[in-house]
């Protein structure tokens, strides 16, 4: 089944301690991106993935690190997570290429809660 | 900046009714404009529209874009309360610098069918 894994789905943290969120398609997508919700804010891009080893910051980076050492797996670290960075947070693919983006697929989402 | 507003924010209305959501956009170097449908969960993918005044349809839901006027409307017939969610407009863009493409999300509007 083609889908996008993230891993936890929920997480509460303290400030300050150093954690990841995993995230994963089985789809051969070019693309990943990581986005967070905020209520009456929206879906906020932090970081995307054009390719392994290439990416680059969004609308929303601070406090964020990626990587892409693979093409299936993009990874979203916060180093020194802080309350502000209470959220949920979806990670998408897609394909992408010359034409206009194609849609993206999401992950089910990872509620975290820094406290 | 890029900017995408949705309206309205909120919308409530009976079962059997027709609602059409609005989607208006200023962006630079524009790709496509995708709607989706959230539920309490993750982002499902409706429509990828590309080109204007062509009418893209699923069922009850239609969903129209004018490139001209920079704005989509997502049209809903005899709806029912499945139909209940949040919308979400995107437009898909090439960042400077080219190669790379990405989704501005709108606010959305959140759509309450009742019984």
């Amino acid at each position: 089944e083609a889908q996008v894994t993230q891993n936890p789905r929920y997480l509460i943290t303290v400030t300050g301690k150093k954690l990841t969120v995993t995230c994963s398609q089985n789809m051969n997508h070019e693309y990943m991106s990581w986005y967070r919700q905020d209520p009456g804010l929206g879906l906020r891009q932090i970081y995307y993935s054009m390719n392994v080893e290439v990416t680059d910051k969004g609308d929303v980076p601070e406090g964020y690190k990626v990587s892409r050492k693979e093409k299936r797996n993009f990874p979203l670290i916060l180093e020194s997570p802080s309350p502000n960075q209470t959220s949920l947070y979806f990670c998408a693919s897609s394909l992408t290429g010359q034409a206009a983006p194609y849609e993206q697929y999401f992950g089910p989402g990872t509620r975290l809660t820094v406290t | 900046e890029d900017k995408v507003v949705q309206s309205p924010l909120s919308l409530v209305v009976h079962e059997g009714d027709t609602v059409t959501l609005n989607c208006s956009y200023e962006v630079t170097n524009f790709r496509s404009l995708l709607w989706y449908k959230q539920e309490k969960k993750a982002p499902t993918f409706l429509f990828m529209l590309t080109s204007s005044g062509i009418e893209k349809k699923s069922g009850r839901l239609s969903s129209i874009l004018d490139k001209k006027e920079l704005f989509s409307i997502l049209n809903i017939t005899a709806t029912q309360t499945g139909d209940s969610a949040v919308y979400l407009c995107a437009v898909g863009i090439t960042y400077s610098g080219g190669g790379a493409d990405g989704l501005t999300f709108g606010k959305g509007t959140h759509l309450i069918i009742q019984p």
